[in-house]
């Protein structure tokens, strides 16, 4: 248990469906962050949000949209996905100041659009 | 030049054998190396990590060697066991940014 919990772990949805994904980080952490994780492709960062602020929005398409309500929860709200979307979405969360140095992940939600 | 570079895509080695996996990268700014070990249904969880003022760091039979004139490093596994299969990736970061850049991971399989 890394202390970072997401839900839910597998999710399919068509293109048409709105649906999101919530992480929960349990380690007093004030950054946290999306990848997207592809086969045979590095994981991609999508955003940073530190102390609730979001400091980084890697070119992410619009139909994802993330939301953080405090420092320990994490949102990515998707709506009219398309099937290269499907892959698994990490949630990670770290000290700010320290940086990437202890980022700690989630176990991911694996996503499939159909 | 933001790339991380990583090989072999797959590796089989034999019980008790030696594990190489090999980055190369190529802004001379990044000054922090993780390595991120993840197993199947598991978010990647930091190994080991290395900073370009040494040229070796060891942690048990994880062993990160750096080359920092040739802008590379790698992770050796010493005496690996079937319990270290799992996805490996190395990173890099300009610690004074939020950007790690991952590189495209090695699956490894210890063979019993």
């Amino acid at each position: 248990e890394t202390g970072v919990t997401q839900t839910p772990r597998h999710l399919v949805m068509g293109m048409t469906n709105k649906k999101s994904l919530k992480c929960e980080q349990h380690l007093g952490h004030n950054a946290m962050y999306w990848y997207k994780q592809s086969a045979k492709k590095p994981l991609e960062l999508m955003f940073v949000y530190s102390l609730e602020e979001r400091v980084e929005n890697n070119s992410v398409p619009s139909r994802f949209s993330p939301e953080c309500p405090n420092s320990s929860h994490l949102f990515l709200h998707l709506h009219t996905l398309q099937p290269e979307d499907s892959a698994l979405y990490l949630c990670a969360s770290s000290q700010d100041g320290g940086g990437h140095e202890k980022l700690f992940f989630g176990s991911g939600t694996q996503l499939s659009v159909l | 030049q933001q790339q991380v570079k990583q090989s072999p895509q797959s590796l089989i080695v034999q019980k008790g054998g030696i594990s190489i996996i090999n980055c190369a990268y190529e802004n001379t700014a990044f000054d922090y190396f993780p390595w991120y070990q993840q197993f199947p249904g598991k978010g990647p969880a930091l190994l080991i990590a290395i900073r370009p003022d040494v040229s070796e760091k060891k942690e048990g039979r994880f062993t990160i060697s750096f080359n920092k004139s040739a802008k590379q490093f790698s992770l050796h596994i010493m005496d690996s066991q079937p319990g270290d299969s799992a996805t490996y990736f190395c990173a890099a970061i300009v610690d004074a940014t939020n950007k790690l850049i991952f590189g495209t991971g090695t699956l490894l399989a210890v063979q019993p």
